[in-house]
């Protein structure tokens, strides 16, 4: 069973902080991987999606990966209260697989 | 254009009907995905259609649950004898082209199987 891994959290982190997503995964022939954001009652909305090694920036966000350790993460700089979701990892090898997201709280 | 949509948002029915769930992807793209998400857990992988036909449908639970993509757009998921354990939010996804690209989802089924 492939399988990603999260902290269930919650993480929380107060406004202007830097937060830390972290993301492990169990299938070393994963080739891509793509964090989402999920608001309670929402459905997922991709933030970023990175397929190679190192980092990824894009506005406040940077996406790092390290396929040797089969490790992603996600940064959130300058972090808002409209942050505070859950953040799902999902990696794509034989299938799709998402992990069971980490709750940020962002507190004001 | 339009995101994806998924018909109807809420679905109450009782342990052993049948129901169908709609899935209409955003117009050109050729993947389309079911998943289920449970409370407080990621959304679990169904079915994968590429253009009309299920290209991984590994994930489907049992063979009550089928899925359909006739004309290579809108799709449906069915449940045969539904179960509580079916109780779930029924996602929907799309994406341009192949498996491991960016998907879209849809709003979601909340399905309740009482």
């Amino acid at each position: 069973q492939k399988e990603v891994e999260q902290n269930s959290g919650p993480l929380s982190v107060p406004e202007g902080a830097i937060a830390s997503l972290n993301c492990t995964y169990s299938d070393r022939g994963s080739q891509s991987f793509f964090w989402y954001r999920q608001y309670s009652g929402k459905s997922p909305e991709l933030i970023m999606s990175i397929y190679s090694n190192g980092d990824k920036e894009d506005g406040r966000f940077t996406a790092q990966l390290n396929k040797a350790s089969q490790y992603v993460s996600l940064l959130i700089r300058d972090s808002q209260p409209s942050d505070s979701a859950t953040y799902l990892c999902a990696a794509y090898g034989q299938n799709f697989v998402f992990g069971p997201g980490t709750r940020l709280s962002v507190l004001p | 254009g339009a995101g994806v949509s998924q018909t109807p948002s809420n679905k109450v029915t009782e342990k052993g009907k049948y129901v169908e769930l709609r899935c209409d992807p955003i117009s050109g793209h050729t993947a389309l995905y079911w998943y289920r998400q449970s409370l407080g857990q990621g959304p679990e992988f169904l079915i994968y259609f590429q253009g009309t036909g299920a290209a991984d449908d590994s994930g489907l639970p049992n063979d009550r649950f089928f899925a359909v993509r006739p004309e290579g757009s809108v799709s449906t998921l069915k449940i045969q004898r539904t179960e509580r354990g079916d109780s779930a939010v029924y996602l929907c996804a799309s994406s341009l082209a192949g498996i491991g690209e960016t998907q879209y989802f849809g709003p979601g089924t909340r399905l309740l199987v009482l």
